[in-house]
């Protein structure tokens, strides 16, 4: 089977960072990606790993080790509209882009 | 505007009436696939498609059926709608090459079945 394993809720205040776990068993694995989903909207990407460590693009950074078949979504210096689901999904096969998407984190950001 | 569109928005329908939803991309992507989301489940792939005729069934495709007729073009077909596939549908695309295998969505359509 698959699954994939994230907190449902976190909350942080403005400024602060926060770390939002992934966890994941599939039948296969060749990258982990997060998205951001605002209420309402649709998802958007925000990052991708293949390999193991860490990628950062500005605020936002997403750490991978396959070993532990665990990765990480880091936003720092939160700011209100970071306030919003964050959803990994894993790319279960090496044809095609095909992903298996986690349950998904609801952040909320405090003032 | 790169996007991906989506219509209709919101449906109303009732058990049996059969539906179509359809997706078009003016990306020139090859990869298209729709997706359901439900609370708490995340998103749950239906079928994609890596090119024009070529389509395969995702996670949970029963009840289903798409066409890829034309590249840009990615319908989805409900031919007996029933109320448990009352959701979120989310069409998406993306490049076949690449190194982020990122991901397009569209704006969703949010179906009830009643």
């Amino acid at each position: 089977g698959q699954s994939l394993e994230q907190p449902s809720e976190v909350t942080a205040v403005e400024g602060a960072i926060v770390q939002i776990n992934c966890t994941y068993q599939t039948s296969g694995f060749y990258g982990l990606s997060w998205y951001q989903q605002h209420d309402g909207g649709a998802p958007t990407f925000l990052s991708y790993n293949a390999l193991d460590g860490l990628e950062e693009t500005g605020r936002f950074s997403s750490f991978l080790s396959r070993s532990d078949s665990y990765g990480y979504l880091l936003l720092q210096e939160l700011q209100m509209k970071d306030s919003a689901s964050y959803f990994c999904a894993v790319r279960e096969s090496d044809y095609g882009q095909n992903f298996v998407f986690g349950p998904g984190t609801r952040l909320s950001v405090l003032p | 505007e790169a996007q991906v569109t989506q219509n209709p928005r919101y449906l109303i329908t009732v058990t049996g009436k059969k539906l179509t939803v359809t997706c078009s991309q003016n990306m020139n992507h090859e990869y298209m696939s729709w997706y359901r989301q439900d609370p708490g489940l995340g998103l749950r792939q239906i079928y994609y498609s890596m090119n024009v005729e070529v389509t395969d069934k995702g996670d949970v495709p029963e009840g289903y059926k798409v066409s890829r007729k034309e590249k840009r073009n990615f319908p989805l077909i409900l031919e007996s709608p029933s109320p448990n596939q009352t959701s979120l549908y989310f069409c998406a695309s993306s490049l076949t090459s690449g190194t982020t295998y990122e991901q397009y969505f569209g704006p969703g359509t949010r179906l009830t079945v009643t």
